[in-house]
């Protein structure tokens, strides 16, 4: 297991509704990574936080955003829910941001959405 | 555009034989390779990676990955497969001009029969 820790395991919400994730990062890793996984499809890039700046996004609306805290924690949050929304939210820590191409980001085990 | 292929949806093999799970990528610049596992209502587990050096990368639990350039490919192998070995498994990429991202295929299910 890694030391990666997400918040709620399973949420319903339904549409229009806001929602909002948790993620607590591995000791020692300053880069949190956020990712989608659909329903029988492999993880999409949402976005990513290095020392509490966004660092890079995917194809993801506005309405998906995020926050880093001074401790490295991390939230998502998704305003206006739509039933595509409804999937696995991973996060993943990494021990660097800018400089860190070779380093592997380890992931949590996901909050589960469902958009009703 | 970037893309990580897995051809194969599921990949059937009997406990005890090898296993090769396929992945082909087309990224710009040297890529960064990465093999991740899912079991069941879990995460991504980290099995191995590569990023330079010897085309042969040696992993977790017994799994080893060959990258090839010229065919742009990087298959999971295994020399003898077990039951408890049965999961998704996701090959993924981090382009050569990109820090952050990582770039997921489909996956592929692995089935190890008894």
């Amino acid at each position: 297991e890694t030391g990666v820790t997400q918040s709620p395991t399973h949420l319903i919400k339904t549409r229009g509704q806001q929602v909002t994730l948790r993620c607590s990062s591995q000791s020692g890793h300053n880069t949190v990574s956020w990712y989608q996984q659909a329903l029988g499809q492999g993880p999409q890039f949402i976005f990513q936080y290095y020392r509490e700046e966004e660092n890079g996004r995917g194809n993801f609306p506005p309405r998906f955003s995020g926050l880093q805290f001074p401790n490295y924690s991390s939230e998502l949050n998704v305003n206006a829910l739509e039933l595509d929304d409804s999937a696995l939210y991973l996060c993943a820590s990494s021990p660097s941001g800018t400089s860190g191409r070779r380093e592997t980001q380890y992931f949590g085990p996901g909050t589960r959405l469902l958009v009703l | 555009a970037q893309s990580v292929a897995q051809p194969e949806d599921q990949v059937n093999v009997a406990e005890g034989n090898p296993l090769t799970v396929k992945c082909t990528y087309s990224v710009s610049g040297n890529p960064y390779l990465f093999w991740y596992v899912q079991y069941p209502n879990r995460g991504l587990q980290f099995l191995l990676k590569y990023i330079t050096g010897d085309n042969l990368v040696k992993g977790s639990y017994g799994f080893e990955a060959e990258f090839n350039k010229s065919q742009t490919s990087f298959h999971l192998k295994k020399p003898s497969a077990l039951v408890s070995d049965s999961a998704l498994y996701f090959c993924a990429v981090r382009p050569g001009d990109s820090s952050y991202k990582l770039i997921f295929g489909s996956g592929t299910r692995l089935l190890v029969r008894p």
